[in-house]
């Protein structure tokens, strides 16, 4: 089944660290590019982080930039999102979805929940 | 960063009747490279991911059905669904891809009167 299956969420206390991961199936990963999207609680969507199908172009929302990382691992058709210095305001839903250029968003998983409190 | 505004914030509609939502791009998305306009609807359904509905301004996504259609010009768009069902509630996105950071409008949440 065509899938994304995001994992690795939780509870962790501000400035701790959380390591998101999405695993694809049944689609050739390695030729789609990877977001990250995120929803807080009752908020609407914001985008997070993008990497291309090869990993070699990344870019981050000002909101993550210089704690949050994107990497993926085409051989396991595994993105990841390593996210340090968590703040309160991280605490939401999220999301991994593939793209292509004509195609994009075609795909999302059902999201992990992380939640940044003390 | 390219500031995406949609309008309504809340639309009720009516199944059978016309419904129209508006964005509007702080800059204009249309690549002239390509000449494409990389602006972007999604649907959010109550307790689902978001899905694709249009992309690239105007290309249904597959599966979408015909009575969705996107529009527009440089900073201006639309979503339009011509004849609303019950299925279409929800929270709809306009999001522009023409670079980064990727944007969203705020959302418009559809509900049947």
């Amino acid at each position: 089944q065509v899938q994304l299956v995001e994992s690795g969420g939780g509870l962790v206390k501000p400035g701790r660290s959380l390591r998101l991961s999405c695993v694809g199936s049944d689609f050739v990963f390695r030729d789609y590019y990877m977001n990250w999207f995120r929803q807080a609680p009752g908020k609407g969507l914001e985008w997070v982080s993008y990497i291309s199908s090869a990993g070699e172009t990344i870019h981050y929302a000002d909101s993550v930039k210089g704690r949050f990382t994107i990497s993926r691992d085409n051989a396991k058709n595994l993105l990841t999102l390593q996210m340090n210095s968590l703040r309160v305001e991280d605490t939401a839903l999220y999301y991994c979805a593939r793209g292509l250029v004509y195609a994009p968003g075609d795909l999302w998983g059902p999201g992990t929940l992380v939640t940044v409190s003390s | 960063e390219i500031v995406m505004t949609q309008t309504p914030l809340s639309l009720p509609v009516t199944p059978g009747e016309p419904a129209s939502i508006s964005c509007r791009s702080s800059q204009s998305l249309f690549d002239s490279y390509d000449r494409k306009t990389y602006l972007d609807w999604y649907l959010q359904k109550p307790g689902q991911s978001p899905q694709i509905l249009i992309h690239t301004l105007s290309y249904r996504a597959s599966g979408v059905p015909d009575r969705f259609s996107g529009s527009g010009s440089g900073t201006d768009f639309t979503l339009k669904i011509s004849m609303v069902e019950a299925e279409d509630v929800g929270i709809y996105y306009c999001m522009q891809r023409i670079e980064f950071p990727w944007t969203l409008g705020q959302g418009t949440k559809v509900e049947i009167k």
